[in-house]
């Protein structure tokens, strides 16, 4: 059983560019978390998705970021006209039901 | 909003001292998750906390949830180089389906 893949695993965009996270949860996963962690710092909610769902935003910046978890294939974080500020891993975590979330290894974007 | 704090952000031991992070919330939670994310790596669940008092051993990791599920610590004893990491605590408020994370406690083994 694949564990929750994430690619591409580093990503370099120029300010503006736009920014295409992609996480295929583990088989079976029907949960998807989107987390942002910077450099010695924790991780920061972004989104949980379920199949076709969003069912908590909270933590994404209104403008610029979207997420999508369809039907078929794996869910997607976007990120519109990146700037700097946006460089940071990225981490998607799945879960079958509300328990504990499986990692994947993660997108480092980079803005320059 | 509900906020997790751990304590400390950074620890140095020698090899083979002890190591204790501490995790508190400001809200009352219906679980803790402890997860483990070496330098450079991803987050790795460690264990699942759920009942008042409940604690929990793996091997020389010990986890405990307070009575008042509002705090928990994860202690390791005898610490080796290869426990090296960022230890983070994750509590889900009642009612809530996402984990809160604490920033995490970075343990450095110096052997």
């Amino acid at each position: 059983n694949a564990g929750v893949m994430q690619n591409p695993r580093h990503l370099v965009r120029r300010r503006g560019q736009e920014a295409r996270l992609r996480c295929s949860p583990m088989k079976g996963h029907s949960h998807v978390y989107w987390y942002r962690q910077l450099p010695e710092e924790g991780l920061k909610f972004m989104v949980y998705l379920q199949k076709e769902n969003i069912i908590d935003e909270s933590g994404m910046p209104k403008e610029r970021f979207s997420a999508e978890f369809p039907k078929e294939g794996p869910s997607i974080l976007r990120i519109q006209q990146v700037v700097r500020g946006d460089s940071a891993a990225y981490f998607c975590a799945s879960s079958p039901v509300v328990t504990e979330a499986f990692f994947g290894q993660g997108t480092r974007l980079t803005v320059v | 909003g509900q906020q997790v704090m751990q304590i400390p952000q950074y620890q140095h031991v020698q090899e083979g001292e002890d190591f204790t992070t501490y995790c508190n919330s400001s809200t009352t939670l219906s679980n803790i998750q402890w997860y483990k994310q070496r330098p450079g790596g991803h987050p790795v669940f460690l264990i699942q906390l759920v009942k008042s008092g409940e604690v929990k051993k793996q091997k020389r990791l010990t986890f405990q949830f307070g009575e008042a599920k509002k705090n928990s610590s994860l202690h390791i004893t005898a610490t080796q180089t290869t426990d090296v990491g960022t230890y983070f605590c994750a509590g889900a408020a009642g009612g809530s389906y996402i984990p809160t994370f604490g920033r995490g406690t970075s343990l450095i083994v110096h052997p």
